[in-house]
């Protein structure tokens, strides 16, 4: 059974550095074709795919973002590790993790997702 | 970005109805389609991958259709635990991108 979860704080205050960890189960980020994304909903927005992780720790960004975007792994601990700087009350979201097979590149599991607040 | 405009953004509908879901890529994505539902209090599911494959576990009752710009999700006969909100993303280029979400209410 493959299970994500996210942790980290609820609420960031604008300009800090807001760091969310995806622990998961059940399968590992050394297997040939599998990545961790993270993907982020505002209240009342579509979904947002943000950032990709893969198996040979290939990095991809949403290059609207990029700059203020960071993610790796750890493949000990079945973690991956998410950052964004600078954070604006627009980084407000309910944030995704999930995991990611290449191919037709899909996410065949997520988290239940993470509400973070941005505010002061 | 490409992007993903679903249709009808809400539909109401009954158990056992056929139910169709359309959504359009503003360029062409080959077969890179993915559906997903997002029910209450739950993770987001993958429906349907490349278009029209299931994934293990999913019911048959979900298909999928299309090629090139235009897609479509058909759930043939709804149940109760249908209800939530469905998505389309395309994975042809990056960054991947969603459609805005249709509600559905049984």
């Amino acid at each position: 059974q493959i299970t994500l979860k996210e942790s980290g704080p609820a609420l960031v205050k604008p300009t800090q550095t807001l760091t969310l960890t995806c622990t998961f189960s059940g399968f590992s980020l050394t297997t040939s074709g599998v990545g961790v994304g993270w993907i982020r909903q505002p209240p009342g927005k579509a979904l947002e795919w943000l950032a990709l992780i893969s198996w040979d720790d290939d990095k991809r960004y949403r290059s609207s973002l990029k700059s203020r975007l960071a993610i790796a792994k750890d493949t000990s601990k079945n973690q991956v590790v998410f950052t964004v700087t600078n954070t604006d009350p627009k980084d407000t979201a309910t944030y995704y993790c999930g995991r990611h097979i290449h191919g037709h590149s899909y996410f065949d599991s997520w988290s239940q997702g993470f509400p973070v607040t941005v505010s002061s | 970005d490409v992007q993903m405009t679903q249709s009808p953004s809400s539909l109401s509908a009954s158990v056992g109805d056929r139910v169709t879901i359309t959504c359009r890529a503003s360029q062409m994505i080959d077969n890179k389609l993915n559906w997903y539902r997002k029910r209450p209090g739950k993770a987001p599911e993958l429906l349907l991958y490349g278009t029209y494959n299931l994934p293990s576990g999913v019911s048959s009752t979900f298909s999928g259709s299309g090629f090139g710009a235009d897609f479509a999700l058909t759930i043939s006969r709804l149940q109760h635990e249908d209800a939530g909100i469905y998505y389309c993303q395309q994975s042809y280029t990056m960054p991947y991108t969603f459609g805005q979400g249709t509600k559905v209410e049984i």
